[in-house]
């Protein structure tokens, strides 16, 4: 599992409530992704970071916010869920000398009513 | 040109086949081609990956072909177990970048 955890593992939560995920590594990578799964559409990328404080868009970005504060922590914010971010949420980390191999967490259920 | 298209959206084989799950891509400046497997409610798992200056690899029952002027590679499973059935995502990705592109994924079922 590349030494990354996902917090809280299940959520169900109501329209227009803000919610935090949070993914947490303990081997200091620089490079963190955040990524949805939804049926037909496979994985795909909703922010990444390649440093503390700096973090780009994905193809997926609107309605989320990421951030950053310390290598080992990458929170992924729903300012007001909708229930079309009902989704299972994946966090990785990149590895390698060209930072190619990416690890993945166990992932985050959200259930948005 | 971002896209990475993969094929079937789901298989069935009999145990003891050959599985084939295949991808094409247009960006030719993708030089990285991971394969993950993903069994239900767990993350996806790196299961192989080749680089464009090789076109075949092989990892036990695992072999990925990779056809660069056709821009498609292939995940070949031998012997398919009942224990290989799960979802396959092929990936592909450009060094500069440090991102993946992924495809829609493929549901595989290996009958006993």
């Amino acid at each position: 599992d590349a030494g990354i955890t996902q917090s809280p593992r299940h959520k169900v939560t109501e329209t227009g409530t803000p919610v935090t995920l949070r993914c947490h590594q303990t081997e200091n990578h620089r490079y963190m992704y955040w990524y949805r799964q939804d049926p037909g559409h496979g994985l795909r990328l909703i922010h990444y970071s390649y440093g503390v404080k700096d973090t780009d868009k994905g193809e997926v970005s609107d309605g989320y916010s990421v951030s950053r504060s310390k290598t080992e922590d990458f929170l992924l914010t729903l300012e007001s869920a909708t229930s079309s971010q009902t989704s299972v949420y994946f966090c990785a980390i990149s590895v390698g000398t060209r930072q190619n191999t990416q690890y993945f967490g166990p992932g985050t259920r959200l259930t948005v009513l | 040109q971002q896209q990475v298209k993969q094929s079937p959206q789901s298989l069935i084989v009999q145990k003891g086949g050959i599985s084939i799950i295949n991808c094409a891509y247009e960006n030719t400046a993708f030089d990285y081609f991971p394969w993950y497997q993903q069994f239900p409610g767990k993350g996806p798992a790196l299961l192989i990956a080749i680089r464009p200056d090789v076109s075949e690899k092989k990892e036990g029952r695992f072999t990925i072909s990779f056809n660069k002027s056709a821009k498609q590679f292939s995940l070949h499973i031998m012997d398919s177990q009942p224990g290989d059935s799960a979802t396959y995502f092929c990936a592909a990705s450009h060094s500069g970048t440090y991102k993946y592109i992924f495809g829609t994924g493929t549901r595989l079922k290996v009958l006993a």
